[in-house]
């Protein structure tokens, strides 16, 4: 099955500070890559869909600014923080589906933890 | 009214149990239909999919749609400790800016 892989699985970050979250579609080429965000037992939360190669598409209420998005290549998709605070911790999950997948169906991530100080 | 609604929870049952989770929706132009289990601290991961209505089986688990209803099930045989996971249906209307929408998840527990 379709592999994607987040790194790091936690971060842990003083207030005011960037982190950087990848997010790689392992055995296939990933065209549209999703990112989440999931609060303790709640469900996900879409933040942004990105295309290869084109700019995110941002879900109303959240700040493109504070959440970078980059999807450079078929295999690769970035979220950065950008000066964290403590109300930004949480699960960030990303997803993907590509080549080869069938339609909507989305592969995940394990997730990253961010807790800011 | 949500587009998706899922009951939380938590759905306890004993080991052997023949569990049944189900998700409303309102929007008739869904079309495709899926169920995640998502464990503690991880990522979700894909169980079934189903496009338009009817079911599907996959080993212990059975996916059904009644687009009529709309209404979606998945049941799951024999239930297992580790089943226990929050399971979430999602759907969509397909592609060209359609998004996913998720279920808020059914917490399920399976004691041994």
């Amino acid at each position: 099955g379709a592999v994607v892989s987040q790194h790091p699985s936690w971060v842990i970050c003083k207030s005011g500070t960037s982190v950087k979250i990848e997010c790689r579609s392992l055995d296939f080429q990933a065209t549209t890559m999703f990112w989440y965000r999931q609060f303790p037992k709640q469900s996900l939360m879409l933040m942004a869909t990105s295309n290869e190669g084109s700019k995110a598409t941002y879900e109303q209420g959240v700040e493109k600014d504070k959440f970078l998005i980059n999807h450079a290549s078929l295999t690769l998709s970035t979220l950065t923080v950008t000066s964290a605070h403590p109300e930004d911790s949480s699960f960030y999950i990303c997803s993907a589906t590509g080549v080869g997948q069938k339609v909507n169906e989305q592969f995940f991530g394990p997730g990253t933890r961010l807790t800011v100080l | 009214q949500k587009e998706v609604e899922q009951d939380p929870g938590p759905l306890s049952v004993p080991e052997g149990a023949i569990v049944s989770l189900n998700c409303t929706y309102s929007n008739s132009a869904f079309q495709y239909f899926m169920w995640y289990r998502q464990y503690s601290r991880k990522g979700p991961e894909l169980l079934m999919y189903t496009y338009s209505s009817g079911n599907k089986e996959d080993g212990r688990f059975t996916a059904q749609v009644d687009k009529s209803s709309k209404y979606i099930s998945l049941f799951i045989r024999d239930s297992q400790p580790s089943d226990s996971a929050t399971y979430l249906c999602a759907m969509s209307a397909g592609t060209g800016g359609f998004k996913t929408i998720f279920g808020a998840g059914t917490r399920l527990f399976v004691k041994a």
